[in-house]
C-alpha cells in the first residue's frame, strides 16, 4: 500500500535555528508532492506544493522543499525558524492516477521557543 | 478558508446516537473529501467523492457513511457513534483540473461520550 513518512514526530528549535522536516513516500510512478501546516487551533494550510519542473520548490513564509525522486523524499526546509513558526506540518503525496486522493503523513509537530 | 464551511463546529454526543456532519463549499470545485485527525495519526481518508454520482471509501470508513447531495454539499454521518470516534474532522475540496491541491473547512470536533 501507498504510505507517507515522516521522520520526526516533535522537534523543538529555538528561533534562529534552521529547520528540516523530512519526508519519504512509497509510490513508484509519478506524483504530486504537498507540505500542509497546522497552526493551533486552525484549519490545514498549504505551504508549498511541487508538480514537475525545478525539483527545489518555494513557499509561503520563507518554506522551501527539495524533492528527490531517487530517494522517494520531499524535505521542508527553512533557514531560520521564528517563534509563529510552532505549528504541525503534513506532508501529502497524490499518486497521479485517476480516481487517487492525497495520502498524508502522521505529521510533525514543531515547537519553537523565543 | 471560509469557502469550505463545516457545521457543527463542535459537537458533543452520546454513544449510540446518529449524528451528521456537514460540509459546503462555494469553490465549485468537483472532488469532496471526509478526513479525521487524531493526535499522532495525522490525517486519515474516511470517504471521498469525485462527483455527485461517484463515491468512494477511503482508509477507515466502517462506522461512516456520507452523503453527496449536490456538487456543493457531502455530508458524513456516523449511524452509531462510539467513543472512538471521538477526534476532529475535516472536510477538503480540489478541482480535478488543478493537480489535486486541496482546500480544507476549519474542522468539526466531535466527542462521543
Amino acid at each position: 500500500a501507498q504510505s507517507v513518512s515522516q521522520h520526526n514526530h516533535h522537534v523543538i528549535l529555538s528561533e534562529a535555528a534552521s529547520l528540516e522536516l523530512g519526508c519519504n513516500y512509497s509510490y513508484g510512478g509519478t506524483v504530486n508532492l504537498f507540505w500542509y501546516v497546522q497552526y493551533p487551533g486552525q484549519h490545514l494550510q498549504l505551504l508549498l506544493k511541487y508538480f514537475s519542473g525545478d525539483p527545489l520548490v518555494k513557499g509561503i513564509k520563507g518554506f522551501e522543499a527539495e524533492f528527490i525522486k531517487s530517494k522517494f523524499s520531499f524535505n521542508l526546509r527553512k533557514p531560520s525558524v521564528q517563534w509563529s513558526d510552532t505549528a504541525e506540518y503534513f506532508c501529502a503525496v497524490n499518486p497521479r492516477q485517476a480516481g487517487t486522493a492525497l495520502i498524508f503523513g502522521k505529521g510533525t509537530t514543531l515547537s519553537v521557543s523565543s | 478558508d471560509a469557502d469550505v464551511t463545516q457545521t457543527p463546529r463542535n459537537r458533543i454526543t452520546k454513544t449510540g446516537k446518529r449524528i451528521m456532519l456537514e460540509c459546503s463549499q462555494t469553490k465549485g470545485h468537483d472532488r469532496m473529501y471526509w478526513y479525521r485527525q487524531d493526535p499522532g495519526l495525522g490525517l486519515r481518508l474516511i470517504y471521498y467523492s469525485f462527483d455527485v454520482k461517484d463515491i468512494n471509501k477511503g482508509e477507515i470508513s466502517d462506522g461512516y457513511s456520507v452523503s453527496r447531495q449536490a456538487q456543493a454539499k457531502f455530508s458524513l454521518s456516523l449511524e452509531s457513534a462510539i467513543p472512538n470516534q471521538t477526534a476532529l474532522y475535516f472536510c477538503a475540496t480540489s478541482d480535478s483540473g488543478r493537480d489535486y491541491e486541496q482546500y480544507f473547512g476549519p474542522g468539526t470536533r466531535l466527542t462521543v461520550t
